[in-house]
């Protein structure tokens, strides 16, 4: 069975400043995904990053990178320079062997302040 | 247009109705599935769907039903709402071949009275 574990249900930042959302997992697939979603407050649903266990180097797009260790099951999204329209919720998720079914975690609610 | 569209957006209805949730795609993915969000927590799997010819339920689907009609259309029932299916819905689908990403509808708001 797979897990993921988001610790932070909310957190602040200011404007500008880098912030760091942490993403443990629990899997015994030798092989798997890992995804960021952020879900602002209209509902929908917007994919950020993904990183494959295989992959030598951490994922990077524009101001999100996946800081992703291994050997310590973790997963965590570091948002640079953070901007109001990032105030929203971020979910942590994984797929595993088993046909790209996703396994969520709770969710971090990120609040940019001015 | 986007890709992946839901019907309704949004849905009250009472206790015992019989509900039908839609969702077509664009992609032309083959892997079509059906999630659940309650307020504060993250997406559960309803059901997910490989092909026309393959459904397979998720990790919450006793009381819901799906069908898949096309490549393109996934339903999903609530045969006899309760109150406490009361929920966000997504569909979601992907490509066997890519990477894994989902591609999200944008939700349905379902409230059961």
């Amino acid at each position: 069975a797979q897990k993921i574990t988001q610790t932070q249900p909310g957190m602040f930042v200011q404007e500008k400043e880098a912030v760091t959302l942490d993403c443990t997992y629990d899997t015994s697939d030798p092989s798997y995904g890992l995804f960021w979603y952020k879900q602002p407050s209209s509902g929908e649903m917007i994919f950020l990053i993904y990183q494959g266990s295989y992959d030598q180097q951490n994922a990077t797009e524009g101001r999100y990178s996946l800081n992703f260790q291994k050997a310590r099951k973790s997963a965590n999204l570091v948002i640079s320079a953070s901007q109001l329209g990032d105030s929203a919720m971020y979910f942590c998720a994984m797929k595993g062997n088993a046909g790209n079914m996703l396994t969520f975690g709770g969710g971090t609610r990120l609040m940019v302040k001015p | 247009d986007a890709d992946v569209t839901q019907t309704p957006r949004n849905r009250i209805t009472k206790t015992g109705k019989r509900i039908m949730l839609e969702c077509s795609q664009t992609k032309g993915h083959d892997r079509m599935y059906w999630y659940r969000q309650d307020p504060g927590l993250g997406l559960r799997l309803i059901y997910y769907s490989f092909d026309v010819k393959d459904i397979n339920k998720g990790e919450i689907s006793d009381g819901y039903s799906v069908s898949r009609q096309a490549q393109a259309k996934f339903s999903l029932s609530l045969e006899s709402a309760i109150p406490n299916q009361t929920a966000l819905y997504f569909c979601a689908t992907s490509d066997l071949h890519a990477g894994g990403e989902q591609f999200f509808g944008p939700g349905t708001r379902l409230t059961v009275l």
